[in-house]
C-alpha cells in the first residue's frame, strides 16, 4: 500500500523566503510527526498531532516554524523567514497512534542559500 | 530526561563478518527502543523494537539487539554482513506518555567492504 509520502523532495529557497513543506500520512493514521535531521546528526523531533490537533509542539525551534494538520489527513509544516541553519532534512512519520511504530516518509531536502 | 548515545558514528567491517552497533539509553521509566535503518535518498525504515516482552529482540534481514537493563544498552547485532546493509542506522528511546515521541541518537553509519 501507499506509504507516506512528502512533497516536494528538494526545495531550495532564498535566505528569508517562507516555505511550505507537505505531508501525506497513510491512510487511518491518526498520530502524525514532524522530525528535523541535520547533515551528520540524528533527527529532531518537531511537533505531534493526533488528529488534527497538536498536543506537542515542544520540538519547534522558534516562532518562525508552525504546522497545521487537515483532520487526519494532510499536514504542513510552514517555515518563515528562513535562515541558512533551517537547511535540513524535514521528515514525516505517521502510525495508527499510541506507542505504534512510526512509519517514514523519504523527506523533503530543504537549503536555504 | 531520555537520551540515546550511539558509539561510533562510522563503523566497517568485511562482508561476511560479524556487524555490531552499539546504542546506550538513559531513561527515568521502562523504556520502548527501536532500531531504524537509512538507506541512502530513502526514509527511516523500522528494524525492530523492544517493548518489554522478550529481551532478544528479532527484526527484519537477520538483524537483532538484545535489551540490557544492568548496562542500559541494545546493541544491534548480525552475524553475517551482506554488502547491501551499508546503510546508516539510528537507535531511539520513546518517551512513554500516550504517543510514540521518538529521541534518536546521533546515528553510525555502517560501511560493508568486500
Amino acid at each position: 500500500g501507499a506509504g507516506v509520502s512528502q512533497s516536494p523532495s528538494n526545495k531550495v529557497t532564498e535566505k528569508g523566503k517562507d516555505v511550505e513543506l507537505r505531508c501525506d500520512p497513510i491512510s487511518g493514521h491518526t498520530a502524525l510527526y514532524w522530525y528535523r535531521q541535520r547533515l551528520g546528526q540524528g533527527l529532531e523531533f518537531l511537533i505531534y498531532f493526533q488528529g488534527n490537533s497538536a498536543p506537542d509542539k515542544s520540538g519547534l525551534p522558534s516562532d518562525r516554524f508552525s504546522a497545521e494538520r487537515t483532520g487526519e489527513s494532510v499536514s504542513t509544516l510552514t517555515i518563515q523567514r528562513t535562515q541558512q541553519e533551517d537547511s535540513a532534512v524535514y521528515l514525516c512519520a505517521s502510525s495508527i497512534g499510541g506507542n505504534s511504530p512510526l512509519h517514514f516518509g523519504n523527506g523533503t531536502r530543504l537549503t536555504v542559500t | 530526561a531520555q537520551s540515546v548515545t550511539q558509539l561510533g558514528s562510522h563503523v566497517s567491517v568485511s562482508e561476511g563478518a560479524l556487524v555490531l552497533l552499539r546504542c546506550n539509553y538513559s531513561s527515568s521509566v521502562p523504556p520502548y527502543l527501536f532500531w531504524y535503518v537509512q538507506y541512502p535518498n530513502q526514509g527511516l525504515q523500522l528494524l525492530l523494537k523492544y517493548t518489554s516482552a522478550a529481551t532478544l529482540v528479532k527484526g527484519i534481514n537477520g538483524f537483532e539487539a538484545e535489551f540490557k537493563k544492568s548496562e542500559t544498552s541494545f546493541h544491534l547485532t548480525k552475524p553475517s554482513a551482506h554488502m547491501s546493509d551499508a546503510a546508516e542506522y539510528f537507535c531511539a528511546v520513546s518517551v512513554s506518555g500516550g504517543y510514540n515521541k521518538l529521541i534518536f541518537g546521533a546515528g553510525t553509519r555502517l560501511a560493508v567492504h568486500p
